[in-house]
């Protein structure tokens, strides 16, 4: 167990719809981390937040956002969904010294 | 930008037959590579952490090695439990905090 919190482990729903994916880091970890995992694609980093502040972006899509709440947990909400949003999401938290410790993911399916 | 290209794609091996996993990278400034494992359908799991090269690391049948372009995870006598999918990321002296590049992965099939 890592101590990250992902809930819903998993979700179906249909295109054009909208979800929230939430994310509660481990005790003590200020920043969250989001990632999307594909199967024809390996982990690729979505958007990073450090004590509630967005601190980095990667391939985010425009109709995906994220926040993190002052008791330091994270939304991530996909919206106008596609059949290629299909995927499994994870969300991380940082020790101290750099390693990201991973939630079990939210398995979304978009039919 | 950061790149990290793992090799062979999927290895099959019999238990106790002993192999080598590659991860190769470049990147703007190594801060750390970063090992993880990664079941089906579950978060990777993290496991090693080598920060310059000729850095070892090992844990029950695994060790993990770095040199200035590449890193290896060796599996010595492996057992059926260590199948998994094996994950290398980097992380750079010039991104923002923890952020990880990975690879796509080396899915490890040990057969009994």
């Amino acid at each position: 167990d890592s101590g990250v919190t992902q809930t819903p482990k998993h979700l179906i729903t249909a295109t054009g719809q909208r979800v929230t994916l939430r994310c509660s880091p481990r005790s003590g970890d200020l920043s969250v981390y989001w990632y999307q995992q594909s199967l024809d694609q390996g982990l690729q980093f979505l958007i990073q937040y450090y004590n509630g502040e967005e601190r980095a972006k990667g391939n985010i899509l425009e109709r995906f956002s994220a926040q993190q709440f002052p008791d330091l947990h994270s939304e991530l909400n996909l919206s106008s969904l596609e059949l290629g949003d299909s995927a499994l999401y994870f969300c991380a938290s940082s020790s101290p010294t750099g390693e990201l410790f991973f939630g079990e993911g939210s398995r979304l399916t978009v039919l | 930008e950061d790149q990290v290209t793992q090799s062979p794609e999927a290895l099959r091996l019999q238990e106790g037959e002993s192999s080598s996993l590659n991860c190769s990278y470049t990147v703007s400034g190594l801060r750390g590579l970063f090992w993880y494992r990664q079941d089906p359908g579950k978060g990777p799991e993290f496991l090693f952490t080598l920060y310059s090269a000729g850095e070892e690391k090992e844990k029950e049948r695994l060790k993990a090695t770095l040199t200035k372009k590449e890193s290896f995870l060796h599996i010595t006598a492996p057992k059926p439990e260590d199948s998994a999918t094996y994950l290398c990321a980097v992380q750079s002296l010039v991104t923002s905090g923890s952020r990880l590049t990975f690879g796509e992965g080396t899915q490890l099939t040990v057969n009994p």
